[in-house]
């Protein structure tokens, strides 16, 4: 199962709405999460089952979709989200990642 | 606290052997699954290999399948990864991660390590 993550990179400003989309090639039911990474850092669980937050994770995160279309969206994004954010799959092995988004500081 | 720390990254030439180790604690290891994710230099992440609580199902990335071997010995709290035929392409940072779930699918990767790197080159 592939996973297209788009966009691959975006500038944003504080505040601002950004929004994140990962497409499955085949339905994944809901079994979809997303994960944040900061330079020299292990990814971060952020989003699981598509829509259920992390214990922890800020309420500005969230998650939705199902089948083969996911979206994560940062309500109002904070200097400490400029990060790279993955997709994973874990409907089925081989489990696979997409791509990543890379935000960065307008 | 939940902690991996894993170990036996290096730097090797290409077509020799390497095994890394994880070392987990803060949790009953043998009630999960575990995984291996690597992230090349500046590029992606990539899922490496997984494998279910008792070692019952295994399953591995086409990249690395027939070359790499996934293991557990649930009585030290360790994963293992034995790599083969090691190529430049397998250059990358090697991170041990758990699993919500004892399966390896159909739930999410909890916990990550801090990751240890390899370097296949001449």
């Amino acid at each position: 199962i592939q996973l297209t993550q788009s966009p691959s990179s975006l500038s944003a400003s504080v505040g601002d709405r950004v929004t994140i989309t990962c497409r499955a090639s085949q339905g994944i039911s809901s079994y979809l999460a997303w994960y944040q990474q900061k330079p020299g850092n292990a990814p971060k669980l952020l989003i699981y089952v598509a829509s259920t937050l992390e214990s922890g994770v800020p309420s500005r995160f969230s998650g939705s979709g199902s089948g083969t279309d996911f979206t994560l969206t940062i309500s109002s994004l904070q200097p400490e989200d400029f990060a790279t954010y993955y997709c994973l799959q874990l409907n089925s092995y081989p489990l696979t990642f997409g791509g990543g988004t890379k935000v960065e500081i307008k | 606290e939940v902690q991996l720390v894993e170990s036996g990254g290096g730097l090797v030439q290409p077509g020799r052997s390497l095994r890394l180790s994880c070392a987990a604690s803060g949790f009953t290891f043998d009630d999960y699954a575990m995984h291996w994710v690597r992230q090349a230099p500046g590029r992606g992440l990539e899922w490496v290999s997984g494998i279910s609580w008792n070692s019952g199902t295994i399953a591995y990335a086409d990249s690395v399948k027939g070359r790499f071997t996934i293991s557990r010995d649930n009585a030290k709290n360790s994963l293992y990864l034995q790599m083969k035929s090691l190529r430049p392409e397998d250059t990358a940072f090697y991170y041990c991660a758990k699993d919500f779930g004892s399966g390896g699918w159909r739930d999410h990767i909890d916990y990550w390590g801090q990751g240890t790197l390899v370097a296949v080159s001449s």
